[in-house]
C-alpha cells in the first residue's frame, strides 16, 4: 500500500539548467497537487492537476515553470533555466476524486532542490 | 483571499504534559475543510486531524484533539501527553469547500516548532 512517491528525493542543478521532478500518487488518487516550501517557511500551493487536465495553476510562476499529469506515469514538474532562488522543497500531495468531502491531501516525502 | 496564521513560531513542553498550538484563519466562506499537518525532522509531511466546518463536534485523533470556534475562526491543536516523538514542525491548513468551486490547494500557516523536553 505505497503512499505517494516522488524522486528524486534531492536534486543539484547548476543555475541555467533544466529540472524535472517527478510524483506518482497513492493508488486510486487521480487527483495531484505541488508546493513548494521555502526555507524556514511553510508550503505554498503552485498547481492542481488531474490526468491530462490543469485544474489550478494559479500559485505557479508565470515563467520557467510547468506542471503536467498525462495519462500513464507520474505527475511532472519542470523548472526551466533554474536560477538560485528555486532552491527549496517541492513536495506533492495526492487525493481521491470524489466530491463533498475533505479530500484529504496526502504527501509525498519531497524533493530538495538546490541550485548552484 | 484565505489566510491562515500561526502566531507561535515555538512552542516547547515537558514529556508527558498538555501543550496547545493555536491557529487562525480568515475565509468569506461557510463551508471549508481545516488541517494540522504535522512535519519532523525528516521533512515529511504527516496529517495529523482534520475538521469538517459544518461540524460542531471537535475532532479526535487518540492524544490530538482541536478546539475549533467557528465563529472566532479559531482552530488549535492540544496535544495530550507529549511525546519525544511529537517534536516537529506543525503546520495548520485551511481549504474550501467543494460547494463553493474554485481551488482545492491547501492554504498554510508558517508553523510552530514544537520542543520536547524530556
Amino acid at each position: 500500500n505505497a503512499g505517494v512517491m516522488q524522486n528524486p528525493r534531492h536534486l543539484v542543478r547548476r543555475r541555467g539548467q533544466e529540472a524535472r521532478l517527478r510524483c506518482s500518487p497513492m493508488k486510486g488518487h487521480s487527483h495531484v497537487y505541488w508546493y513548494r516550501q521555502l526555507p524556514e517557511e511553510g508550503l505554498k500551493f503552485m498547481v492542481y492537476l488531474q490526468k491530462e487536465n490543469i485544474i489550478d495553476e494559479s500559485g505557479m510562476p508565470k515563467e520557467r515553470f510547468s506542471a503536467e499529469f498525462p495519462k500513464e506515469g507520474p505527475s511532472i514538474l519542470r523548472i526551466q533555466q533554474v536560477v538560485r532562488g528555486d532552491s527549496a522543497a517541492y513536495f506533492c500531495a495526492s487525493s481521491t476524486p470524489w466530491r463533498g468531502g475533505p479530500k484529504t491531501q496526502y504527501f509525498g516525502p519531497g524533493t530538495r532542490l538546490l541550485v548552484l | 483571499a484565505q489566510t491562515v496564521t500561526q502566531s507561535q513560531p515555538e512552542m516547547s513542553v515537558q514529556e508527558a504534559e498538555t501543550v496547545t498550538l493555536s491557529c487562525t484563519y480568515d475565509t468569506s466562506e461557510s463551508d471549508y475543510y481545516l488541517f494540522w499537518y504535522k512535519q519532523p525532522p525528516s521533512r515529511q509531511m504527516i496529517l495529523v486531524i482534520r475538521q469538517e466546518a459544518y461540524k460542531q463536534q471537535n475532532a479526535t485523533e487518540n492524544r490530538f484533539s482541536v478546539n475549533f470556534q467557528k465563529a472566532a475562526k479559531s482552530f488549535s491543536l492540544k496535544i495530550s501527553d507529549s511525546q519525544l516523538g511529537d517534536a516537529a514542525m506543525y503546520f495548520c491548513a485551511y481549504r474550501r469547500s467543494d460547494s463553493g468551486g474554485g481551488a482545492d490547494g491547501l492554504t498554510f500557516g508558517k508553523g510552530t516548532h514544537l520542543i520536547i523536553q524530556p
